[in-house]
Order: structure tokens, then C-alpha cells, then sequence
């Protein structure tokens, strides 16, 4: 079993939709969770950081995390064209190793 | 201010070839990292780095050698390519204390082993 699993999708969604990604994890050590977005043929970026359980909210972003569930989620409002990319989740037990999920490809239509 | 930069951008290499892509970064971080990216199976850890003349195993570490003699370089070596390792290579570097624990990743190198 992997210790991250993400949806690979594609999903495609109209421009202004709501997104969501979600990821599921099984390693209860896991207490900082990242999204990270990578466009086609680039290096990924660090999109949203998360400690621990909770909520956290920057623009048109917001991040989730259930450790009861090990479940991570990352919503987008308002979805824009310029956010067509590959969304991929990260987390990590202790600041050296991390664990990505395989990404989400996200396609926003004008 | 380059960030991170990856050498080569491209490369084919034949079964058994040897080769060394090599990192840099100039942000004085004392973390980096090696990763793999294959299609459907995300960024998988192959080895990393914790500061100068130190080195570990991540994830998926067989076939793969690497060496951090100074702290802005890191070394990925393939001493007998496979196929299998045909991949796209990325690195990845961080600061030891970072408030949102931010990786910083290379542009990539694509790896053609035939």
C-alpha cells in the first residue's frame, strides 16, 4: 500500500466551478501536509502548507486536514484557466523525508 | 538569484551507460533532495541530503548513487542505466528551519535510457 493515494483524475470543470482534490494517507505520523501545483513540463511550487489538523485559507484556496480520517483536501473557489495544472499532495512526519501523492490533473475551462 | 538549476535539461542514454546529473542551488539551504516522477506514480524520494558529506535513502534508492561534497551541490549518479530508469529527475532543496517547510524544485531532467 502507498503511503499517499491521490486521485490522478483528469478532471475537467467549467471556468468559476468549485474544485476538489483530495488526498487519503496511512501513516498516522504525518503531521505536516503541502499541495503543491506543477505545470507541464515545469518543477513543482509550493502552493499551501498546513500543520496538524484544520483549516487554513489564502485567496481562492483553502486547505483541509482530518487526521481522524487521513484524509487532506485542498478547494478552489472560483476556478480560473491559469489554474490548469497538476496538483500534487505532500506530507511529512519530520522535516526531512516527504511523501507525494501521484497528482491530479486539473484542466479549468474558459 | 538562480534558485535551483539541473544539469542536463535532456539526456539518452544507452543500457549500461553511466552519467551524473548534478544540482545547484544558490539559497545556502542545507537540505536537498533526489526525486523520480513516472506517470501515475507521483514524486518518489531516492535519496536526499541533510547538509554537506551527509547523504540517505529515500524511497526508491537502488541503481542510484549520490554525493554532496559542497553544500550547494547535490550528485545523482547512475552507474549501469536500466530502462527502468528512464524518468523524469527532479531536485529539490530546503531550509533547515522554514516556517512552511518549502521545498524549492529544479526545472527537471528528462532521462532516456534505451
Amino acid at each position: 500500500q502507498k503511503e499517499v493515494e491521490q486521485d490522478p483524475g483528469p478532471l475537467s470543470v467549467p471556468e468559476g466551478a468549485i474544485v476538489s482534490l483530495n488526498c487519503t494517507y496511512s501513516n498516522s505520523a504525518f503531521q505536516y501536509f503541502m499541495w503543491y501545483r506543477q505545470y507541464s513540463r515545469k518543477g513543482p511550487e509550493l502552493l499551501m502548507y498546513t500543520y496538524s489538523s484544520g483549516n487554513k485559507e489564502d485567496g481562492r484556496f483553502t486547505a483541509q486536514v482530518d487526521k481522524s480520517s487521513k484524509y487532506i483536501s485542498l478547494f478552489i473557489r472560483d476556478s480560473q484557466p491559469s489554474d490548469s495544472a497538476t496538483y500534487l499532495c505532500a506530507m511529512s512526519g519530520n522535516f526531512n523525508k516527504f511523501y507525494f501523492g501521484s497528482g491530479t490533473k486539473l484542466n479549468v475551462k474558459p | 538569484n538562480a534558485g535551483v538549476t539541473q544539469t542536463p535539461k535532456f539526456r539518452v542514454l544507452k543500457t549500461g551507460q553511466s552519467m551524473t546529473l548534478l544540482c545547484a542551488q544558490d539559497m545556502n539551504h542545507e537540505y536537498m533532495y533526489w526525486y523520480r516522477q513516472d506517470p501515475g506514480m507521483g514524486l518518489r524520494l531516492i535519496h536526499y541530503s541533510v547538509g554537506e558529506g551527509t547523504t540517505a535513502k529515500g524511497e526508491v534508492p537502488d541503481g542510484y548513487n549520490v554525493s554532496r561534497l559542497k553544500k550547494q551541490n547535490f550528485l545523482l549518479g547512475l552507474e549501469s542505466a536500466a530502462p527502468s530508469q528512464t524518468s523524469v529527475y527532479f531536485c529539490a532543496s530546503k531550509k533547515l528551519a522554514d516556517l512552511y517547510n518549502e521545498q524549492f524544485f529544479g526545472p527537471g531532467t528528462r532521462l532516456t535510457v534505451l
